[in-house]
């Protein structure tokens, strides 16, 4: 299995664009979470999913950021408008359920200007 | 205050020695897993555990639930162990509390 895979791999955006950022989990897998890190913040849970159903979206820092599970391997984290503070490294992991060991994708470094 | 406290925050040591990275908790949990991030950012999961202790290779986790207290220890410390160390805690509400890391040196 590939494990984790995460796209683009490196994303650098002007301020006010669209990024969207792309994972697709582990064949099998049936819970995807999405991470946000920074120096200054560590990591952070932003959303999971169990069976492609939103279960805790707390982290997820505010209106510009959503998150939809369009199939049960897929997954988008959407960033509208993007803004210089959202630059981070965005890290999309699944696991078998949301209880067990989860798998990590190697990071989106996204970069805004 | 942090409901994950990790320490120490940064660990030099010498190849060969046993080392300790410390987590204490402040939420009930279901779990707590600790994870290791390489230099060059990839996260590899260690070890969930939600009681006793567990063994992978040179890498042993315990925790104690009473005191809410978990342990990552390595014996026999290599180089390719230089990484950050960080305990996640998944309260019972299936929220995730992240510890800051601890970042370890491991010098030849």
């Amino acid at each position: 299995d590939a494990g984790v895979i995460q796209s683009p791999r490196h994303e650098v955006t002007e301020m006010g664009q669209e990024v969207t950022l792309r994972c697709k989990l582990i064949s099998g897998h049936n819970s995807l979470f999405w991470y946000r890190q920074t120096m200054m913040r560590g990591l952070e849970l932003l959303i999971y999913f169990n069976n492609n159903v939103p279960i805790d979206d707390s982290g997820m820092p505010e209106d510009r950021f959503s998150a939809k599970m369009p199939n049960a391997s897929f997954s988008t984290l959407k960033i509208q408008p993007s803004e210089p503070r959202d630059s981070a490294v965005y890290f999309c992991a699944s696991s078998l359920s949301g209880r067990n060991e989860q798998f990590f994708g190697p990071g989106t470094r996204l970069t805004v200007l | 205050k942090n409901e994950v406290e990790q320490s120490p925050q940064n660990l030099t040591a010498q190849e060969g020695e046993f080392i300790t990275i410390n987590c204490s908790y402040s939420v009930g949990i279901s779990a707590l897993h600790w994870l290791q991030q390489h230099p060059g950012g990839g996260i590899v999961s260690l070890f969930m555990l939600s009681s006793g202790k567990k063994k992978h290779g040179r890498l042993i986790a315990t925790i104690n639930i009473q005191e809410k207290h978990s342990s990552l220890h390595i014996t026999a410390s290599h180089p390719r162990d230089s990484a950050v160390y960080i305990c996640a805690a998944l309260n019972t509400g299936n929220q995730f509390y992240f510890g800051t890391g601890t970042s370890l040196t491991v010098i030849p």
